[in-house]
């Protein structure tokens, strides 16, 4: 594909219910990377996947929050239990190793 | 600890007026990138310069890793450039991350 791709781009959902966040990375890129931007802040980085393993989960803000990812290809975050303070855009990136991160134009979550 | 700073956090200029935004980073790096964040919400890639110095078109920058920071140079700026600047790193020593800066918001005025 020519670039990386997030569905849903926007998704509203009640407090407490489970959500599905999922990204298609630039074909052939091996790293993948999921961060968080709540609204006016900056980038908050959340995991990183080489290949389908995660060697850096340091930014997951709770066990209600968890990835996976197939092989070299897709991604999907899942959100458990969902809360306001989880409302945000959830962005997706992907890369070569040691080559710039392409990101996609990412889900915006909102939790009622 | 590792931080990525950037300065000034907001910027208002006239069309067509030039300014330089800089990025200062606490640790050798091997990846630093410049984005472009738009109105929209999207993040456009600028540059990537780990080191030395990149050009396209109007825009411009300069990594010195030595002295750990990077500057990024708009020239006869445009409505269009208006947004926030995102510096983002990832540190020398077995980290996989880009860790970004804060921003610089940019406000460009006709």
């Amino acid at each position: 594909g020519a670039g990386v791709s997030q569905s849903p781009s926007n998704k509203v959902t009640e407090k407490g219910k489970d959500v599905e966040l999922r990204c298609d990375p630039i074909s052939g890129h091996t790293a993948l990377y999921w961060y968080r931007q709540r609204l006016g802040q900056g980038l908050e980085f959340l995991i990183y996947f080489q290949g389908n393993s995660a060697p850096d989960k340091s930014g997951l803000p709770s066990d209600r929050f968890s990835a996976e990812r197939t092989g070299e290809s897709v991604s999907t975050l899942t959100i458990q239990r969902t809360q306001q303070e989880d409302s945000a855009v959830y962005l997706c990136a992907s890369s070569f190793i040691d080559s710039p991160l392409h990101f996609g134009n990412g889900t915006r979550l909102t939790v009622t | 600890g590792i931080q990525v700073e950037q300065s000034p956090p907001d910027l208002i200029l006239q069309e067509g007026a030039n300014s330089t935004l800089r990025c200062n980073f606490s640790d050798s790096v091997n990846n630093l990138q410049w984005f472009h964040q738009n109105p929209w919400g999207q993040l456009i890639n600028l540059f990537y310069i780990p080191s030395g110095t990149k050009q396209n078109g109007r825009l411009s920058a300069t990594t010195v890793a030595t002295e750990r920071y990077s500057l990024l140079y708009i020239s006869s700026s445009q409505t269009t450039d208006s947004g926030v600047y995102f510096c983002a790193v990832r540190f020398s020593g077995g980290y996989n991350k880009l860790i970004f800066g804060a921003g610089t918001r940019l406000a460009v005025h006709p």
